[in-house]
């Protein structure tokens, strides 16, 4: 069965040092998300990204988040000069296509800034 | 803003009993209302969605919830649940013309022999 597949598993960082966390959507899909849930809170929304270009971002995602899709495949978060409180897990989600169709959850990448 | 309201944060069961985890949410114009479970050391899986049609939608595993439009809920049930059903559950809603799904807190399901 396809699935969203997300490394590394778990990351430690310094404060102040850039991270890249990885994802790899389901193949066929053309909608893709970042997702934090900071511990004991929500799962929040970041970003929605197609056809290359975000589509929606949320308030969260500020100056220090970006996105890529570099080579058709992989869909990455960067976080430049990370903060403690962006320690949190990350989930990649992907979708066949906008609107009612089911998005899939990578497994999450726990970001610890130290 | 959509929110989307879990009441209950931890809920404690025994093998077998029934079980009903609530789900609220905030504007019911044009809404997808979704139920994704994380068991220990996994992503989030979908469970069941509402999207429109029948009010009562079903999983695979036994669990249905119901859209009530009156009282913007769409709360999970099972008649008998297993050990195996000890996970998190989390409600979420999209609004019609956006992207993103907003979730609840989550709800803590244990099951004890």
């Amino acid at each position: 069965e396809p699935e969203v597949t997300q490394t590394p598993s778990h990351q430690v960082t310094q404060m102040g040092q850039e991270v890249i966390l990885r994802c790899v959507p389901i193949s066929n899909h053309l909608y893709f998300y970042w997702y934090r849930q900071i511990l004991g809170q929500k799962v929040e929304f970041l970003v929605s990204f197609y056809n290359n270009e975000i589509s929606e971002k949320s308030e969260i995602f500020d100056d220090q988040f970006s996105v890529e899709r570099p080579d058709g495949s992989n869909f990455t978060l960067k976080i430049r000069s990370t903060k403690l409180e962006d320690s949190a897990m990350y989930f990649c989600a992907s979708r066949v296509k906008q609107g009612s169709t089911e998005a899939f959850f990578g497994q999450g990448t726990r970001l610890t800034v130290v | 803003a959509q929110s989307v309201t879990q009441l209950d944060s931890q809920v404690p069961v025994f093998e077998e009993a029934p079980v009903e985890l609530r789900c609220n949410y905030s504007s019911s114009v044009s809404v997808y209302l979704f139920w994704y479970v994380q068991y220990p050391n996994q992503g989030l899986q979908l469970l069941l969605k509402y999207l429109s049609g029948s009010t009562l939608v079903e999983s695979i595993n036994g669990f249905e919830a119901e859209f009530n439009k009156s009282q913007t809920s769409f709360h999970l049930r099972k008649p008998s649940v297993h050990i195996s059903d000890t996970a998190e559950y989390f409600c979420a809603v999209i609004q019609g013309g956006s992207e993103k799904l907003v979730f609840g807190k989550g709800t803590k399901l244990t099951v004890n022999p």
